[in-house]
């Protein structure tokens, strides 16, 4: 069963725009919601996170937007850069249990 | 800080011999660290979790005879890969829960290794 399920697998955006990536959920336990960001051959590197008690977090260009009542949470990314191009996994977790469950990832192309 | 480094970063090994990755803290102590595995254009998958002076946690269907975890200190996590063979070949990670003080589920993740078994 598939705790988390990620969406587009693969995205393309011109430099400028605005990369949007969603993730679902069913367990509404969950309790934290982080985004990491991967290049190739890398190990992922945290992003962003957000908890549910708000409904939107923005860090820089980065902004997760949560949505508890549809259990939705997703990651913009304004003004992409050819240097955003990387996989994006979204991940979820709840207190008392360590583990991180990730999305399947969306590989971001920014093209100029 | 919270910095987690991993040695080696890609090995090349023949098939039936032991291949052993670490996983080390390098400016905190990590009481639990986290073994993941990820195929090509694929997602992590978790293997096993590690606990500082106590057997590890495996996934279900991770051979825990064949991937040995072993987390002898505060900061050092290994990770054996015994009798590796072809299908073993894969991208190796490990991450390190944070230190007391940080978010209690954030994770920091090493640079993997990858592993290619001839």
């Amino acid at each position: 069963q598939q705790q988390v399920k990620q969406s587009p697998q693969s995205l393309i955006v011109q430099k400028g725009g605005i990369s949007i990536i969603n993730c679902a959920y069913e367990n509404t336990a969950f309790d934290y919601f982080p985004w990491y960001q991967q290049f190739p051959g890398k190990g992922p590197a945290l992003l962003i996170a957000i908890r549910p008690d708000v409904s939107e977090k923005k860090e820089g260009r980065f902004t997760i937007s949560f949505n508890k009542s549809a259990k939705q949470f997703s990651l913009h990314i304004m003004d992409s850069q050819p240097g955003d191009s990387a996989t994006y996994f979204c991940a979820v977790t709840s207190f008392g249990n360590e583990k991180l469950t990730f999305g399947t990832g969306t590989r971001l192309t920014i093209i100029p | 800080g919270a910095v987690v480094s991993q040695h080696p970063s890609w090995v090349i090994c023949k098939s039936g011999t032991s291949v052993k990755i670490e996983c080390r803290s390098l400016d905190f102590q990590a009481t639990t660290m986290f073994w993941y595995r990820q195929f090509p254009k694929q997602s992590l998958m978790l293997m096993a979790t590690s606990n500082e002076g106590s057997k590890a946690t495996y996934e279900q269907g991770v051979e825990k005879d064949k991937f040995l975890i072993n987390h002898a200190s505060l900061t050092l996590s290994t990770l054996t890969v015994t009798s590796a063979h072809p299908e073993d070949s894969s991208f190796y990670i490990c991450s390190a829960r944070a230190p007391a003080g940080m978010s209690y589920n954030e994770q920091f993740f090493g640079p993997g290794t990858r592993l290619t078994v001839l």
